[in-house]
């Protein structure tokens, strides 16, 4: 049980499209889900809380209009990276609580070139 | 802010040796605390929750002990198989949000 699925884990793009990953939960409801980026061997760092119905929160430093975040329903949270660049290139992880006291679930991550 | 830190960043052990990894963490008003594995280009897979009541969490051949007072968790994985080689990630919740911060990680390499 528990399980988030993650799509695609991974694609290629040019520079200046925009690409779209999904988040599912498979077998509960999450009302939040959370994006992730995670450089070469460094970790993971948060880069927004998607909230089911609502705006979503992002961290300090991360750019609402270059990552566009949709949470339309209670399994699935889409991140958009518009207009995307090189820099942009980066491994997208999405996660989310299942229950009250229970840890967290991760998808099978997304690796993104931009070429 | 909570800083998190995995203490070493790799480590290689013989098939059979027992592995010890560390996590410290400076706010010590942590909800929970989560240990995970990743392997290259992969998502997470969570090994062991303990909450913030808890000193010890067991699973099989893996014992995690968390000492809030002090910011540190342990991860113990006993008889080491070459099936163990992943990268494991500490990952802290605070008690005030749904946040959680990771380490950098520890990537462990068990050797046949």
């Amino acid at each position: 049980g528990a399980v988030v699925s993650q799509h695609p884990s991974w694609v290629i793009c040019k520079s200046g499209t925009s690409v779209k990953i999904e988040c599912r939960s498979l077998d509960f409801q999450a009302t939040t889900m959370f994006w992730y980026r995670q450089f070469p061997k460094q970790s993971l760092m948060l880069m927004a809380t998607s909230n089911e119905g609502s705006k979503a929160t992002y961290e300090q430093g991360v750019e609402k209009d270059k990552f566009l975040i949709n949470h339309a329903s209670l399994t699935l949270s889409t991140l958009t990276v518009t207009s995307a660049h090189p820099e942009d290139s980066s491994f997208y992880i999405c996660s989310a609580k299942p229950l009250p006291h229970y840890g967290y679930t991760f998808g099978s991550g997304t690796r993104l070139t931009v070429v | 802010k909570q800083e998190v830190t995995q203490i070493p960043a790799a480590l290689s052990v013989p098939e059979g040796e027992n592995l010890v990894l560390n996590c410290s963490f400076t706010d010590s008003a942590i909800y929970n605390l989560q240990w995970f594995t990743q392997d290259p280009g992969k998502g997470l897979t969570s090994l062991l929750l303990i909450q913030s009541s808890q000193r010890e969490q067991t699973s099989g051949r893996l014992n995690a002990s968390l000492d809030k007072s002090s910011g540190r968790s342990t991860l113990y994985i006993a008889a080491s198989q070459p099936g163990d080689s992943a990268t494991y990630l500490c990952a802290v919740r605070r008690s005030n949000d749904y946040k959680l911060s990771f380490g950098a990680g520890t990537t462990v390499t068990v050797r046949a």
